[in-house]
């Protein structure tokens, strides 16, 4: 159960887009559409922003959108905006029957 | 309104027990699978145990598999995180999530002599 690759920071300047890697295996992003992306703001629960790799719960911006290809996930913030500065974490279910975590990426508005 | 709240935190020593709640309201409780995930000071979200809606089917972290148990009671809408034999590196917030979806605000475990 390692832990997947995220970059450990990201910027970008107000109005840009960023996007944020998820690199796992075939054994985790490989093996199901079951990628999920959380945003958490310093002493907050996270926030679910994507869920099943490209889907957005009702309520989160059109900003924030989610791809994968192969073993690698991605999510890509449009229209970088000064409230997006946080922590993000990517998710996956596993073929162990458990879920795993990314390392997290902290992305700055520069 | 999903309202999630744990519970049960506090301070231990090494080798001690302690148990979580959570607190469940605005769904149907007994309909979802639910979660655990811890996060230690200043670290990243680490994903502890599952538990289906009726509590046949449970999955744990190897970190914590034969020390915690997870379980539930549907008839009082509550989940429960009994933790054993706990070490320094178990202190974290403790998250309860339904089906990693929606969580609460966290409850602080602290393992220390």
């Amino acid at each position: 159960q390692s832990a997947l690759t995220q970059p450990a920071s990201v910027s970008g300047s107000p109005g840009q887009s960023i996007t944020i890697s998820c690199t796992g295996t075939s054994g985790d992003v490989g093996a199901y559409d079951y990628v999920s992306w959380y945003q958490q703001h310093p002493g907050k629960a996270p926030k679910l922003m994507i869920y099943d790799v490209s889907y957005r719960p009702s309520g989160v911006s059109n900003r924030f959108s989610g791809s994968k290809s192969g073993n690698t996930a991605s999510l890509t913030i449009s229209g970088l905006r000064a409230e997006d500065e946080a922590d993000y974490y990517c998710k996956s279910h596993t073929t162990s029957n458990a879920d795993v975590f990314g390392t997290g990426t902290t992305v700055t508005v520069l | 309104e999903v309202q999630l709240v744990e519970s049960g935190g506090g301070l231990v020593q090494p080798g001690g027990s302690l148990r979580l709640s959570c607190a469940a309201s605005g769904f149907t409780f007994s309909d979802h699978w639910m979660h655990w995930v811890r996060q230690a000071p200043g670290e990243g979200l680490v994903w502890v145990s599952r538990i289906n809606n009726d509590g046949s089917i449970t999955n744990y972290a190897d970190s914590v598999k034969g020390r915690f148990t997870i379980s539930r009671d549907n008839a009082k809408n509550t989940l429960f995180l009994q933790m054993n034999s706990l070490r320094v590196e178990d202190t974290a917030v403790y998250y309860c999530t339904r089906h990693l979806h929606d969580w609460g605000p966290g409850t602080l475990v602290t393992v220390s002599s």
